[in-house]
């Protein structure tokens, strides 16, 4: 088992969807938790962090659930730009090695 | 203001070939990654820094070799290429946090270096 897996996806959505990515995490002394865009042969791009008490940005929504070990990305009102690959990264403590990212889940919004 | 800048952006190498890819940053972050991604995969961590001088391995370290002589460059070299090592890589430096955690202490990455061994 992956110690970070994702929704295999791809998701072909339309215009104004709502989305939803899920990510679990085997190792429950995780700490940190992002998720990250990724385009098209582009470098990783820092979309949010995932706090404790769930945050949003925009029509961006994160939330973590400690007890069932995953994290979401809720995507409201989706837009043709939100096409890309989302990446789940889990930090698992103050040693910079312990991170792993998932394999992505693809989004594609069409008109 | 820079950030991460790799070079090269593509390289062909042949068999047997080596080559030092260089990663620098402004950011004046203490930690320092090299990541490869093949296709339809996630990042995978193949060695780290947590400061000049000091290097580690990450989960893929077999075939490369790291060096960390200034806190602004981190280099990934390979001695030996072969065919398996043909992959996109990524640079990335991030910082601690006021705990000295990663808490909230995201990466930031270079453009990537395009290597393809044949």
């Amino acid at each position: 088992r992956k110690e970070v897996e994702q929704d295999p996806g791809p998701f072909n959505v339309p215009e104004g969807a709502t989305v939803a990515f899920n990510c679990t995490y085997s190792n429950s002394a995780s700490q940190s938790f992002f998720w990250y865009r990724q385009d098209c042969r582009k470098e990783p791009k820092l979309l949010m962090s995932v706090y404790s008490s769930g945050n949003e940005d925009g029509r961006f929504t994160a939330q973590l659930n400690r007890a069932s070990q995953y994290i979401s990305l809720l995507i409201r009102d989706s837009k043709l730009s939100d096409s890309a690959t989302y990446l789940c990264v889990v930090w698992g403590g103050t040693n910079a090695g312990k991170s792993t990212f998932g394999d992505g889940t693809t989004l594609t919004v069409k008109p | 203001n820079a950030g991460v800048t790799q070079t090269p952006k593509f390289r062909v190498l042949k068999t047997g070939q080596s080559m030092t890819l260089l990663c620098a940053q402004d950011m004046n972050h203490e930690y320092m990654y090299w990541y490869r991604q093949d296709p339809g995969m996630g990042l995978r961590l193949i060695h780290y820094s947590v400061g000049e001088g000091t290097t580690a391995k990450g989960e893929v370290p077999d075939g490369y070799n790291v060096s960390r002589l200034k806190k602004q460059n981190f280099l990934l070299g390979l001695e030996s290429a072969a065919p398996s090592q043909t992959s996109v890589y990524f640079c990335a430096s991030s910082y601690p946090s006021a705990t000295g955690g990663f808490e909230n202490s995201p990466l930031h990455f270079g453009n990537g270096t395009r290597l393809t061994v044949t």
